[in-house]
């Protein structure tokens, strides 16, 4: 089935720093999707890309849909102690037959104050 | 606006027992989502919902696993038997008819099956 290769599994910085993630797939996508989980919660939605080679930015947050539509990243600028948590990429066919939303495996980012 | 509402927040049962779980949606969201996220890996779809129909339960292990929304608004998730792979984080979303603006997630429920 459909899968999400999401990279580094991992990450510890220094507050401060600048942080980048990614997540690749064989198949293609037509909706691409950042969610950022904290503990005991839920994935809570960070930035919707709609449109191949699309770039959009929230706060200090940019993420962009990759041009071949199998991928996307994002990047943090400048983290902050709060930035911690688990970051996951999703992807979604709309209208085609693959309707859901699959997830990466996560990117969890720890930062050094 | 009230977000997806979840219960309870912890479970622990022990194998072959019964459990179920509530979900009460965003008012006004149509379509109604039941994820599986076992510790270290990314929600996995279970079944998904649009009103009061099923539109995609292929993941869900029918053997073990029912969910309803009868009225097409709150859904009840069931497991009977609990298996000790079932422990895991079960996660209710819904969205708006268009999906492509992101789902919106409760806060889960946590099932530790022993």
């Amino acid at each position: 089935g459909q899968q999400l290769n999401q990279s580094p599994q991992s990450m510890f910085i220094q507050e401060g720093e600048d942080v980048s993630m990614n997540c690749t797939s064989s198949s293609i996508f037509n909706t691409w999707l950042w969610y950022k989980q904290d503990p005991g919660e839920g994935p809570v939605l960070l930035i919707a890309l709609y449109k191949a080679g699309e770039l959009t930015s929230n706060g200090r947050l940019t993420a962009q849909f990759g041009i071949t539509r199998k991928d996307s990243f994002l990047n943090i600028s400048a983290s902050i102690p709060s930035d911690v948590g688990i970051y996951f990429c999703a992807a979604l066919n709309y209208g085609g037959s693959q309707g859901n939303l699959i997830f990466g495996k996560g990117t969890k980012l720890s930062v050094k104050p | 606006e009230a977000g997806v509402a979840q219960s309870p927040r912890y479970k622990i049962i022990e194998k072959r027992q019964s459990v179920a779980f509530w979900c009460n949606p965003i008012s006004g969201h149509a379509t109604l989502y039941w994820y599986q996220q076992i510790l270290g890996q990314g929600p996995k779809l279970l079944i998904q919902f649009q009103n009061n129909g099923v539109v995609d339960d292929s993941q869900l292990p029918k053997d073990r696993f029912s969910a309803e929304r009868l009225k097409g608004v709150d859904s009840t998730l069931k497991i009977q038997p609990a298996k000790l792979e079932d422990s895991a984080v079960y996660l209710c979303a819904s969205s708006s008819r268009d999906p492509r603006s992101g789902y919106t997630f409760g806060s889960g429920t946590r099932l530790t099956v022993v």
